[in-house]
């Protein structure tokens, strides 16, 4: 079946530092991709999202290409604020699944000012 | 606009006792459904609703009932409580469309004891 795997944290990193989360896929057909970010004590909000192979989804200086040779949806970003402390999942939607989501297990980022 | 509404946000149950999680959504989304997040594991579905008048079973179904008498309410009942159900239960909508993005609640925090 379906499954997302992303990788396992907490990352830590200092304010203005690069971030990359790893997230890898296995879809039976021609999912749809997205990030989700969790923040304390709240539910999980979209942060970006793509649809079809080689789409990029941005949001928030946060990056992500849907690379289908690869079956990747690394999330990126340049320069990482404290405010982007939160937990992001990665996840898939997939069609030939019923339209369900697949969510990976989740990455913790801490930014230190 | 308040997107999706949890009852109670918070709620402390012996072990053996029912207990009706609500969920509330204003936004006409066609599906519903129910998660529940384990550290570690990520979101796992539980149960989820396409349309009004519709249910279908998730990843771990058992021990939990839905109900979806109308668009708007999505509620889950635990019939007799045990502690592996201690979880942070989420509701999350989405329109069915080609974007299939979910909107989430803010979450009840329920422990079983």
């Amino acid at each position: 079946g379906d499954s997302v795997t992303q990788m396992e944290g907490p990352v830590t990193l200092s304010e203005e530092a690069f971030l990359t989360i790893n997230c890898t896929y296995t879809a039976t057909g021609y999912p749809s991709l997205f990030w989700y970010v969790q923040y304390p004590g709240e539910g999980l909000q979209l942060l970006l999202k793509a649809t079809k192979a080689d789409d990029k989804g941005s949001n928030k200086g946060f990056e992500a290409t849907y690379r289908k040779e690869t079956t990747s949806f690394h999330l990126e970003k340049g320069s990482v604020q404290v405010s982007d402390s939160a937990v992001y999942f990665c996840a898939l939607s997939d069609r030939d699944g019923g339209f369900k989501t697949i969510f990976g297990a989740g990455t913790r980022l801490f930014v230190k000012a | 606009t308040a997107g999706i509404t949890q009852a109670p946000t918070s709620q402390i149950l012996a072990a053996g006792r029912s207990m009706t999680l609500r969920c509330t959504q204003d936004m006409r989304h066609n599906a519903m459904y129910w998660y529940r997040q384990d550290l570690g594991l990520g979101l796992r579905l539980i149960h989820y609703s396409n349309t009004a008048g519709t249910t279908g079973k998730g990843e771990v179904p058992d021990g939990y009932s839905v109900s979806r008498a109308n668009t708007d309410d999505f509620p889950l009942t635990l019939a007799s409580a045990v502690p592996s159900q201690t979880s942070v239960y989420f509701c999350a909508s989405s329109p069915i469309s080609s974007t299939d993005t979910q909107y989430f609640g803010p979450g009840t925090r329920l422990t079983v004891l």
